[in-house]
């Protein structure tokens, strides 16, 4: 079974000051990690994957399979960050298809 | 704003109704997917379908049901034995099934009374 555990429902830091939201993971499998965000009053869309290890907006996301992590990063927090982050794993399901499982999510409030 | 449009955005019913979600696309994406948000649970799978005229339960099934005729229609249907209805419905789609990207819908919030 896969699960994705995200400790903080909310986080709430002023802006400047670094930001880290938690995500850890439970799969038997070589898993394959994402961060989805949703905006107020938008879509949730993805915001990046482990696999391109690329910075988006500034955030980046290890991923690091000792510790079964992959924790979203930023050095300094915008006010334009405040929106709920979703960790998301996909694994394999029957058929050969993918299947996202998301953590419940944390709700990033940045402060003036 | 196309891609994944969900209908309508709010839905009130009285309980022990049935109610049907829509939720189309014209991104020609193979798989759909449905969703249920609530506060604190984050995001979990009622039903997905892989192709057309094909669809399997996700983690939360029960009291829910699916039909996938078209390539771009992905309706889901809250039975009335589905004991806790009201919520966020969210619809996504992804290219193909084996693609890790979704995407979203703007969601339906479902109030059963």
């Amino acid at each position: 079974a896969q699960r994705v555990t995200q400790p903080e429902k909310l986080l709430s830091v002023f802006k400047g000051a670094p930001v880290e939201l938690k995500c850890n993971y439970s799969y038997s499998g070589s898993p394959e990690l994402f961060w989805y965000v949703q905006y107020s009053r938008q879509r949730l869309q993805l915001l990046l994957r482990h696999i391109s290890r690329e910075s988006i907006k500034g955030f980046t996301a290890d991923l690091n399979k000792g510790e079964t992590s992959f924790h979203l990063k930023k050095p300094f927090a915008q006010e334009e960050d405040s929106a709920m982050y979703y960790c998301a794993l996909s694994g394999l399901v029957t058929g050969g298809g993918n299947k996202l499982t998301f953590g419940t999510g944390t709700q990033l409030k940045v402060e003036l | 704003d196309g891609g994944i449009t969900q209908s309508p955005k709010y839905l009130f019913r009285k309980e022990g109704q049935n109610v049907t979600l829509s939720c189309e696309q014209n991104l020609n994406h193979d798989a759909m997917y449905w969703y249920r948000q609530d506060p604190g649970q984050g995001l979990r799978l009622i039903y997905y379908s892989q192709i057309v005229n094909d669809f399997q339960k996700g983690d939360i099934a029960e009291g829910y049901s699916v039909s996938r005729e078209k390539k771009e229609s992905f309706p889901l249907t809250v039975t009335s034995a589905q004991k806790n209805p009201t919520a966020f419905y969210l619809c996504a789609s992804s290219l193909r099934r084996d693609s890790y990207e979704q995407y979203f819908g703007p969601g339906t919030r479902l109030t059963v009374t």
